[in-house]
């Protein structure tokens, strides 16, 4: 059973437009990661965030922990932006991965 | 610089035999764990270890096996007995931070992954 839930799976976009991936778990945490997969493989971390808002550069990551709820937000989307965008939270000495979602922007 | 180097970065394994992905940190992280990566599937945790000389199996162990012999490696072993070994595998080191413009947690660092495939 997956206990964290990303939308959408997969994202098209053209440059410029402003864009949103949802992600929903289902257990209390303390905080919640946004990570960023590139095509050659590897993981950034983004942010991590446990209550209200977050922002660096054109990326900003809400969470309502109330709502079991994060969106992560990029303005003025770029091509460059093009990745698979990760939310995973940590619980005991695990982490748990969503899905992933991918995003394609186009120039 | 800091950070996570995984090696190869392409490996092949052929019927029966062991293969070993390096993993070396130069973060001073106590904490380290060992993912695969299916297309689709988030990443399934094979291993952690949150200290030296010290690991916990993770959800999907059988088939792996891993050492912890100094801080700053973590090697993983796929060994004949896992019998769907072509994944994509991603090292990673936590370390528990608490900043105002990081936020409090514990943070993951990740190499840069090993593609599996069977010969």
């Amino acid at each position: 059973k997956n206990e964290v839930e990303q939308s959408p799976q997969n994202l098209t976009a053209q440059e410029g437009e402003f864009i949103t991936i949802n992600c929903s778990y289902s257990v209390g945490i303390s905080a919640l990661h946004w990570l960023q997969q590139h095509p050659g493989g590897g993981i950034v971390s983004l942010f991590m965030l446990s209550s209200g808002k977050k922002k660096h550069g054109r990326l900003i990551a809400t969470i309502n922990i109330q709502e079991k709820h994060s969106s992560l937000h990029i303005t003025a989307s770029h091509p460059r932006d093009s990745a698979v965008y990760i939310c995973a939270f940590r619980t005991g000495n695990q982490f748990y991965f969503g899905t992933g979602t991918s995003l394609t922007v186009i120039p | 610089d800091g950070g996570i180097t995984q090696s190869p970065k392409y490996l092949f394994r052929k019927e029966g035999q062991n293969v070993t992905l390096s993993c070396e940190q130069n973060l001073n992280h106590d904490a380290m764990y060992w993912y695969r990566q299916d297309p689709g599937q988030g990443l399934r945790l094979i291993y952690y270890s949150q200290i030296v000389n010290d690991f916990q199996k993770g959800d999907i162990a059988e088939g792996y096996s891993v050492s912890r012999e100094k801080k700053e490696s973590f090697p993983l072993t796929v060994t004949s007995a896992q019998k769907n070994p072509t994944a994509f595998y991603l090292c990673a080191s936590s370390i528990f931070i608490s900043n105002r413009r990081q936020g409090t947690g514990e943070k993951l660092f990740f190499g840069s992954g090993t593609q599996l495939s069977v010969l």
